[in-house]
């Protein structure tokens, strides 16, 4: 039979290097956007967020961008590390109801 | 202070038999939402409870699905007759409610259906 296995988007980079994590999102109409972090065995943990009525966010480390033109979110982080290593979601959120991508793998290499 | 919390963290069921799944959101937080995780996949939305209102169940897969809020705080998702495209991880989440605020999830419970 088929074996069943990730087929999520990945992306690796080493130690140190700066990583961007793209997002493509569906609803026109969605104001508020959220970056989720899941490690293996646990629920997603909040990044960062931004609201529709901006184009950048910056967080420790992280910074959102926003392009509502092309519907496009990305996350990058600065100086990545390999506690970073995890499956990073984008959300989109209309009228309070969440609705996440796909999900990207993020593998840093020591 | 406390996060949201979820029960059993794993659950292994025989097909057919029903299955209630616990989550307390965090205190004060007005909003809690549920999402199913299958493996390697994104999360897909189940049901979305918020204060007084009548819930948006618009995710919910079956009429095996249903769930409760009770007291405006515990919440228990019931899956009925379970099949084995039931198995995933269950994940409950809860914000203020307050406008536009991001949703805080617990660890999930794992569900699988022999």
């Amino acid at each position: 039979g088929e074996s069943v296995g990730l087929h999520l988007p990945t992306l690796s980079v080493q130690e140190g290097d700066n990583s961007i994590i793209n997002c493509a999102y569906s609803n026109s109409a969605s104001d508020y956007f959220i970056w989720y972090k899941q490690e293996s065995g646990k629920g997603p943990q909040f990044i960062i967020d931004i609201r529709s009525n901006m184009d950048k966010r910056q967080g420790q480390r992280v910074t959102v961008l926003l392009n509502k033109t092309v519907k496009h979110l990305s996350l990058q982080i600065a100086a990545t590390q390999p506690g970073d290593s995890a499956v990073y979601f984008c959300a989109e959120s209309y009228y309070g109801k969440l609705t996440f991508g796909q999900g990207t793998i993020l593998t840093v290499h020591p | 202070g406390a996060g949201v919390s979820q029960s059993p963290s794993n659950k292994v069921t025989e097909k057919g038999k029903d299955v209630e799944l616990r989550c307390d959101p965090i205190s004060g937080h007005t909003a809690l939402y549920w999402y199913r995780q299958s493996l390697g996949q994104g999360l897909e939305f189940l049901i979305y409870f918020q204060g007084n209102s009548a819930p948006d169940k618009s995710g919910l897969p079956s009429d095996r699905f249903s769930a409760e809020r009770t007291g405006g705080s515990v919440s228990t998702l019931t899956i009925q007759r379970t099949q084995q495209e039931d198995s995933a991880v269950y994940l409950c989440a809860s914000s203020s409610g307050q406008g536009n605020s991001p949703l805080h999830f617990g660890n999930g419970t794992r569900l699988t259906v022999t």
